[in-house]
């Protein structure tokens, strides 16, 4: 399995501000992807980053509050613009590699907004 | 567009004993995965089992296994000899093989071992 690693881990971020989350892999992977996982929910897809354009996005998220970037095969970054409380969650790097048809994690990014 | 259904919010059961996490999923594809994800107080989501659709026999790793009805769109987790380290949240999630290849989750069963 690919080995994920997501930078911050943990973050207390003040309202207003913005925040980037790293996502690196040590493999190349066909596919990535960012969720978010508002306490006590589920995971949400948030877009899937495409290398060299623009990422996709799902319903209900936009490209302005959460600019994503994936310049190669083994890494990407989102950010959270001008957070809100309700902008606090874990916010999770995912990849699939490019043999295989599961779905890895990395271990998450918990932001908290105050 | 696909649904994945956990009815059981909560669930426990004593070490050592066998318990059964319930999934459903609504789909009108014909080939597709499951997958049972383990997200423990450490918060990382980690893979417990797979199954593909086009296999009709049901997955197993060590003392996890599923329990895999296509007709009737149900994939359910069988834990045996439920240790303490098991406890977490156990997130059921399907996918596509087509377009986007996303993960669609269920809502979670919380699952408790009591020593």
């Amino acid at each position: 399995s690919a080995v994920i690693s997501q930078k911050p881990s943990r973050d207390i971020c003040q309202r207003g501000t913005s925040l980037t989350i790293q996502c690196q892999v040590d493999s190349q992977v066909t596919m990535m992807f960012w969720y978010r996982q508002q306490p006590g929910q589920s995971l949400t897809l948030i877009a899937t980053a495409n290398q060299g354009s623009e990422a996709t996005y799902e319903s209900g998220f936009v490209i302005d509050k959460f600019p994503i970037s994936r310049p190669n095969l083994t890494f990407s970054t989102l950010t959270v613009s001008n957070m809100s409380p309700e902008d606090s969650s874990i916010y999770l790097c995912s990849v699939r590699q490019v043999s295989g048809n599961t779905i890895y994690f990395g271990e998450g990014s918990w932001l908290t907004v105050v | 567009a696909q649904t994945v259904t956990q009815s059981q919010p909560e669930m426990s059961v004593q070490e050592a004993e066998t318990v059964t996490l319930s999934c459903t999923y609504d789909t009108s594809e014909s080939d597709y995965y499951l997958f049972w994800y383990k997200q423990p107080p450490s918060r990382q989501m980690i893979l417990v089992i797979r199954q593909e659709a086009y296999k009709q026999q049901n997955a197993t790793e060590n003392r996890f296994s599923v329990n895999f009805q296509k007709a009737a769109k149900s994939f359910s987790l069988k834990i045996s000899d439920s240790q303490l380290g098991d406890a977490a949240m156990y997130f059921c999630a399907y996918r596509s093989p087509n377009g986007a290849q996303k993960l669609v989750f269920g809502q979670g069963t919380r699952l408790t071992i009591n020593p």
